[in-house]
């Protein structure tokens, strides 16, 4: 799976929207890019994935670029309850992806401010 | 649809003990992974089984052991608990059928303390 980089913190008022950056310039044609959240003392939960079109669903957008070495995920409306470590994970999605292993890294922690 | 269960909550050991922690998939769910958390660190993948095999493996010692249950339950075993195990541990279910690539389901976890 290719390596991902997000920034280590980001702040956002309650009520703007949240953008959350991520590169993978290594990321490979047949590999997705997964957004998961851990909110404090609770386990990761999913938010959305995508491969090379925009995504997005009742919790979030995905914005990809078009040569695929970035992404974006956008929280439109961000709120308290969305501070958070937001992880963004890279790895291909094969017949048998739900049952390969997922690797986190440190994940970019997001302060919503009152 | 009740989600991923863990018992217990929390865990206190002493150095040295032996200690099992439980985890119950999301119904409908056949594949179960167990992650290990330290403070202000991302899940590290500890292993996975389905069909009631440990099928991989991260990098993680031999003190480490599990079991799945026909159920599709799940134990994780720690032998010799050592302080640097003190940790939240993560268990995570899926369904692997082929042709679907679903995200996987977490639990809250279980927080272990190695005293």
């Amino acid at each position: 799976d290719a390596k991902t980089t997000q920034p280590t913190s980001m702040d956002c008022a309650e009520g703007r929207a949240a953008n959350l950056p991520c590169n993978h310039s290594t990321i490979s044609g047949n590999e997705y890019v997964y957004w998961y959240r851990q909110i404090h003392s609770q386990g990761p939960q999913y938010i959305i994935h995508g491969l090379k079109n925009n995504e997005t669903n009742e919790m979030a957008s995905l914005i990809i670029t078009e040569d695929r070495k970035s992404s974006t995920l956008i929280l439109p409306h961000a709120t308290l309850r969305d501070t958070a470590v937001y992880y963004c994970i890279v790895r291909v999605a094969s017949m048998d992806t739900g049952r390969r292993a997922l690797t986190f890294g440190s994940g970019t922690r997001l302060q919503v401010q009152p | 649809d009740a989600g991923v269960t863990q018992s217990p909550t929390h865990l206190i050991k002493t150095r040295g003990q032996q200690v099992t922690l439980r985890c119950s998939p999301k119904s409908g769910h056949d594949t179960v992974s167990w992650y290990q958390q330290a403070l202000g660190q991302g899940p590290q993948f500890i292993f996975q089984y389905y069909e009631e095999e440990e099928r991989q493996r991260g990098n993680f010692p031999d003190r480490f052991s599990g079991h799945q249950f026909p159920n599709y339950s799940s134990e994780l075993n720690v032998n010799a608990l050592l302080l640097g195990d003190s940790a939240l541990y993560l268990c995570a279910s899926s369904f692997g059928g082929r042709g679907r690539h679903y995200g996987y389901t977490f639990g809250s976890g279980t927080r272990l303390t190695v005293v």
